[in-house]
């Protein structure tokens, strides 16, 4: 696609439930990265893929988020067991390389009530 | 690791008029890349600006353009000429030059600028 793709737009969910946010990157870029937006933290890195692979998970806050990728395109991140303080926005984005300027989707709103 | 500072959380600037954003940051490295990105209501984020560390040159594009200190670790972005649609977050951001796991941008808190008509 023309830009780095995120879905859903939105999300709303109750406490404890699973959720799953989706990245479609752009075509042909190898290196892709999700972060987090809070009020309280600002912009949060939260885990690296280059390829299949994530090099740097570090900003993971806890074992209730994963992520996984895949044939190097696509990335999904799971939250289990939702809490309130996991409402922000998830930002994705993709860059040619991890030595080039990355571009960023627009983001899901995830609201946990 | 490094840290990025955005001391004001607001400004506001007169349209027509310049503005400067300030941002400081914190690093042992000497070499990296620092970004000014601009997220609107529309939440994407977009690059604004680009500065290479080992380039003495201040960057420019078109009607923004930084003012890189490096010995003071500063690196702020004016805005000449603002325009309503300038209205938006601005973010300061670093990234390390350096291949592998150190490729994420570490971004400042962020100022949210406003553009009076």
């Amino acid at each position: 696609g023309a830009g780095v793709s995120q879905s859903p737009s939105n999300k709303v969910t109750e406490k404890g439930k699973d959720v799953e946010l989706r990245c479609d990157p752009i075509s042909g870029h190898t290196a892709l990265y999700w972060y987090r937006q809070s009020l309280g933290q600002g912009l949060e890195f939260l885990i690296y893929f280059q390829g299949n692979s994530a090099p740097d998970k570090s900003g993971l806050p806890s074992d209730r988020f994963s992520a996984e990728r895949t044939g190097g395109s696509v990335s999904t991140l799971t939250i289990q067991r939702t809490q309130q303080e996991d409402s922000a926005v998830y930002l994705c984005a993709s860059s040619l390389s991890n030595q080039n300027i990355q571009y960023f989707g627009a983001g899901t709103r995830l609201s946990v009530l | 690791a490094q840290t990025v500072t955005q001391s004001q959380p607001e400004m506001s600037v007169q349209e027509a008029e310049t503005v400067t954003l300030s941002c400081t940051y914190d690093t042992s490295e000497s070499d990296y890349y620092l970004f000014w990105y601009k997220q609107p209501p529309s939440r994407q984020m977009i690059l604004v600006i680009r500065q290479e560390a080992y380039k003495q040159q201040n960057a420019t594009e078109n009607r923004f353009s930084v003012n890189f200190q490096k010995a003071a670790k500063s690196f702020s972005l004016k805005i000449s000429d603002s325009q309503l649609g300038d209205a938006a977050m601005y973010f300061c951001a670093y990234r390390s030059l350096y291949t592998g796991a150190n490729s994420k941008l570490t971004f400042g808190k962020g100022i949210t600028l406003s553009v009076r008509p």
